[in-house]
C-alpha cells in the first residue's frame, strides 16, 4: 500500500474552514484515498473517499490533485466537535472493485478547533 | 449506523487469566481487523481476516490469537494475560466492493 504523509498537528478557528493536507506521492492507479477521523479514543469514523475526482458529502470535501500525489480534506465550517485525529490512507482495489491488502493507519493529523 | 459490536467495553483482569474479546458484525462483511491502541498513540494492526478460516498477523507482533469460524464473529484470545497487554483493542470490518471500514467501540483491557 502507498504510504501517506500528514502534518502532525493543525489548529483551526471555530466556524472557519479546516484544510488538512495529505501527501501520497507513491500512489498507484488502483488505489483510492480514504479519510477517517478518531475522536478521543472512540473507533475511527469514515469521512470520505475518492479516486481522482473531487468528492463532497455531508461531512466534508475531498480535493485530489490531478497527478493524484496529494489530497486535501476540507471541513467547510469547523466546530469544536471536529477536534479529532484525522487519518489519510490509501487502499488498493482490484478490477472487480474488491479491496485487498492490510488496512493500516499512520499517525494522522491532530486537528484542534478553537472557540 | 455501524452494526459492529465489541464486548466487553471494559475489562479488568488478573495476570495469568485467559480472556476472549468478542467482535461481531451483522453487515455480512468478509474482511475483519483487530487493532491495538495505547492512549494518544497510533492504531496498530495486530490481526486481520479476509473471510472464514482466513487469519493473518498484522504489522504489530501480538501474543494474542484470533479465529474466524463464522463470517460475523472474529474473537481475539489472550491465553495468559500480562500487564503489558493493557491497552485498547478495536475491531473493524469492511465489505467487498469499495466500502469503508466500520469500527466497534473498542474494549479497554487492564491487566493487574
Amino acid at each position: 500500500d502507498a504510504k501517506t504523509t500528514q502534518p502532525t498537528s493543525m489548529d483551526c478557528a471555530e466556524g472557519r474552514a479546516a484544510n488538512l493536507p495529505c501527501n501520497h506521492s507513491t500512489i498507484s492507479g488502483n488505489e483510492y484515498v480514504y479519510w477517517y477521523r478518531q475522536i478521543h479514543s472512540q473507533g475511527p469514523q469514515y469521512i470520505i473517499h475518492g479516486l481522482k475526482n473531487n468528492e463532497t458529502n455531508e461531512m466534508a470535501s475531498l480535493i485530489i490533485t490531478e497527478d493524484r500525489k496529494s489530497s486535501t480534506l476540507i471541513l467547510p465550517h469547523a466546530t469544536l466537535r471536529d477536534t479529532a485525529v484525522y487519518y489519510c490512507i490509501v487502499r488498493p482495489f482490484n478490477a472487480g472493485g474488491t479491496s485487498y491488502g492490510k488496512l493500516t493507519f499512520g499517525q494522522g493529523t491532530i486537528l484542534t478547533v478553537h472557540p | 449506523e455501524a452494526d459492529i459490536y465489541q464486548t466487553p467495553r471494559y475489562l479488568v483482569i488478573g495476570t495469568g487469566k485467559k480472556i476472549t474479546l468478542e467482535c461481531s458484525q451483522t453487515m455480512g462483511h468478509d474482511k475483519m481487523y483487530w487493532y491495538q491502541q495505547d492512549p494518544g498513540m497510533e492504531l496498530h494492526l495486530i490481526h486481520y481476516s479476509y473471510g472464514v478460516n482466513s487469519t493473518e498477523k498484522g504489522d504489530l507482533s501480538s501474543e494474542s490469537t484470533v479465529s474466524r469460524i463464522r463470517t460475523e464473529h472474529f474473537p481475539l484470545t489472550l491465553e495468559s494475560a500480562r500487564p503489558s497487554h493493557t491497552s485498547q483493542y478495536l475491531c473493524a470490518s469492511s465489505g467487498r466492493v469499495r466500502t469503508e471500514a466500520f469500527f466497534g467501540q473498542g474494549t479497554r483491557l487492564t491487566v493487574v
